[in-house]
């Protein structure tokens, strides 16, 4: 897990509550990603950026917003959470497209 | 959206028993990934293919690119208990902008 940090690792929220899941990397890397895990799962894409000013939506992205002001940082934020949203998360990284992505150790997060 | 078919599900096998799984795809990929994750941590790299055909070894594990770029394969050879883990296939289809498809994961458990 080369140089992606998550914060918080765990977290509990009461429904409707806000936070944000921070990620931030210090490789340098363009493209940065959220992805969540749920049991018997694989990862599924929420959002993704190719570079700073960029985002997108991935495969699972409402409920959630992101922003990439700077190459470094890209945090993940719940605007009202809901129980549906509990889940684990990884934030993502790689130089470019089509390079080889590194994972964040993860944030476990439950919503009540 | 796209999926990955990954099996089998689980595997429990005896310590020193060989391993095969595989992930296939009803898309072309131009990469395909393996990872292994262990609990409470995130997914970690085991092996990167980037060409078809593409036979890659690490250690006791070896996995292949599939000729048609729909499918991949990972082998583990004797098997010890610290193999233990989820491990998830993992593909860039074309023109994904560095995005991954994951499979839903192959659980091993190794007896000693």
């Amino acid at each position: 897990n080369a140089g992606v940090t998550q914060t918080p690792k765990f977290q509990v929220l009461k429904t409707g509550q806000s936070m944000t899941l921070q990620c931030a990397q210090d490789m340098n890397h363009e493209y940065m990603s959220w992805y969540r895990q749920d049991p018997g799962m694989g990862l599924r894409l929420i959002h993704y950026s190719v570079g700073a000013g960029i985002t997108d939506q991935g495969e699972v992205p409402n409920g959630y917003n992101v922003s990439r002001s700077t190459t470094e940082d890209f945090p993940l934020r719940l605007l009202s959470a809901a129980p549906s949203q509990t889940s684990v998360y990884f934030c993502a990284s790689m130089p470019t497209p089509g390079n080889t992505i590194y994972f964040g150790e993860g944030s476990w997060l439950t919503v009540v | 959206g796209q999926q990955l078919n990954q099996s089998p599900q689980s595997m429990f096998i005896q310590e020193g028993e060989d391993v095969s799984m595989n992930c296939t795809s009803s898309s072309i990929f131009n990469t395909w990934l393996w990872y292994k994750q262990e609990p409470g941590e995130g997914p970690v790299l085991l092996i990167a293919l980037y060409k078809a055909g593409e036979l890659t070894s690490n250690g006791r594990l070896t996995a292949q690119f599939g000729i048609t770029r729909k499918d991949s394969f990972l082998n583990i050879s004797a098997s010890i208990p610290s193999d233990v883990g989820i491990y998830f296939c993992a593909g860039q289809p074309r023109g994904s902008q560095g995005n991954l498809i994951f499979g839903k994961g192959t659980k091993l458990s190794v007896k000693p």
